[in-house]
């Protein structure tokens, strides 16, 4: 079973529309993530949820929000998608906050068109 | 603010040679490090991780890294490479205290392999 697991793993849409990028973790961890990988292959941070608390990264614009509806589970929504939304967003989970290995999902490559 | 840099974006290196991937960290105290591995079309996977203790730490599929206190620097060996070692290689740093939100990655270094 994969530990980590994302859905679509390919996404193309038009400008405006709305989305949604499912995550699901079944390692039992405490801590889920969501990073955005650049064309370039830089990879940020933009959100962490830790026993319900979420840490939002103040750069990431309020178009996205993550939604947890329980633990095994953190959901990226993107309203209004923008072209420059076009990147590759990973989900990630660890068991808790303080340097345990984060296990990686294996991306979901946006398209916005 | 915590930094990584990785100066070399792109390495070639022949079969069975040995190699060495450089990282450089800047961070007020000696923070958790970590070296990622992404094959093409693929997550993230971690290859092994500093925490304190013992400077030389061993990771999976034979690679191993160098913690140098005075040079800030965390730098990724492997004695002898495999084609299946060409790939994305991405090292990273998280405060002690702060927790993994503050996890920052360097830019990459692209690994080519050739026979």
């Amino acid at each position: 079973d994969t530990a980590v697991s994302q859905t679509p793993k390919y996404l193309v849409t038009q400008m405006g529309n709305d989305k949604s990028i499912k995550c699901e973790q079944n390692l039992g961890h405490d801590t889920m993530y969501w990073y955005k990988q650049d064309s370039k292959k830089f990879l940020k941070i933009m959100f962490s949820y830790n026993n319900k608390e979420l840490i939002i990264n103040e750069t990431v614009p309020n178009r996205f929000s993550p939604k947890s509806p329980d633990k095994a589970h953190l959901n990226l929504h993107i309203n209004s998608l923008e072209l420059g939304d076009s990147a590759v967003y990973f989900c990630a989970s660890s068991q808790d906050t303080r340097g345990s290995e984060a296990f990686f999902g294996q991306g979901t490559r946006l398209t916005v068109v | 603010a915590q930094s990584v840099t990785q100066p070399d974006i792109h390495i070639t290196v022949s079969e069975g040679a040995s190699l060495e991937l450089r990282c450089n960290y800047s961070y007020g105290a000696t923070p958790y490090l970590f070296w990622y591995v992404q094959s093409p079309g693929q997550g993230l996977q971690l290859l092994l991780k500093y925490f304190s203790g013992d400077t030389l730490v061993q990771g999976i599929k034979g690679f191993e890294a160098e913690f140098k206190r005075s040079q800030s620097s965390f730098n990724l060996r492997k004695p002898s490479v495999h084609w299946s070692d060409a790939a994305e290689y991405f090292c990273a740093v998280a405060p002690l205290l702060g927790g993994n939100e503050k996890l920052t990655f360097g830019t990459g270094t692209r690994l080519t392999i050739i026979p």
